[in-house]
């Protein structure tokens, strides 16, 4: 069985632009996660989506959004990138709910420069 | 609100040595659930073990084992006769039955284990 799988793994931005961040869950997981790693720091929650709805959001301001498809794949949005927004973007799946346990991806290292 | 503190950020041993990464966790909420997680070098994030608040029995798991105790909000991680592969940086982490959304990780304890 594949894993969770992201892409881009490695982007560069310039500031101000805009990212698309896309996650393919494990078969059968309905819910998909976001996290935000900075280096040196542990992941920072971003989104949670179950069966296509927001379940949960953490504290990010509105330049970050995220949805989820049909499919069960999610697509992490970013606008108007800022140079802090330079992180390791870890993508999580889970049959329901967070405490069940995640199964995280590999991350996509975003760079703005 | 969570919150979740691995006060050792970084512990180095040599090989054979047994290790203890500490984990000290709050929380309001009377059920939760705690995790560890491995993250190599690659960046995933690799699960260990998760824990559920009612079940304060010890786990081990070949060379791992666990220490859960209420009484002090801990969840330590010991690897014993640790190995280079041992090598990465571990998160402890907490999921709160109120929130149940999402987990509250530590900043992570980096343990280089030298040959």
């Amino acid at each position: 069985d594949a894993g969770v799988t992201q892409s881009p793994t490695h982007l560069i931005k310039t500031r101000g632009q805009h990212v698309t961040l896309r996650c393919s869950p494990i078969s059968g997981h309905k819910s998909v996660s976001w996290y935000q790693q900075v280096l040196g720091q542990g992941p920072q929650f971003i989104f949670q989506y179950y069966e296509k709805e927001e379940r949960g959001r953490g504290n990010f301001p509105d330049r970050f959004s995220a949805r989820q498809f049909p499919n069960y794949s999610s697509e992490l949005n970013v606008n108007a990138l800022l140079l802090g927004d330079s992180a390791l973007y870890l993508c999580a799946s889970s049959l329901s709910t967070a405490n069940y346990g995640y199964t995280f991806g590999s991350g996509t290292r975003l760079t703005v420069v | 609100a969570q919150k979740v503190t691995q006060a050792q950020t970084e512990i180095s041993v040599v090989e054979k040595e047994d290790v203890t990464l500490d984990c000290v966790y709050e929380t309001r909420d009377t059920t939760y659930y705690l995790f560890w997680y491995k993250q190599p070098p690659s960046g995933e994030l690799v699960f260990l073990i998760r824990r559920n608040s009612f079940d304060e029995q010890n786990e081990i798991s070949g060379r791992y084992s666990w220490n859960f105790q209420k009484s002090t909000s801990s969840f330590n991680f010991t690897i014993t006769a640790s190995q280079v592969v041992d090598s990465a940086v571990y998160f402890c982490a907490l999921g709160s039955g109120g929130s149940n959304y999402k987990l509250t990780f530590g900043k992570g304890t980096l343990l280089t284990v030298n040959p």
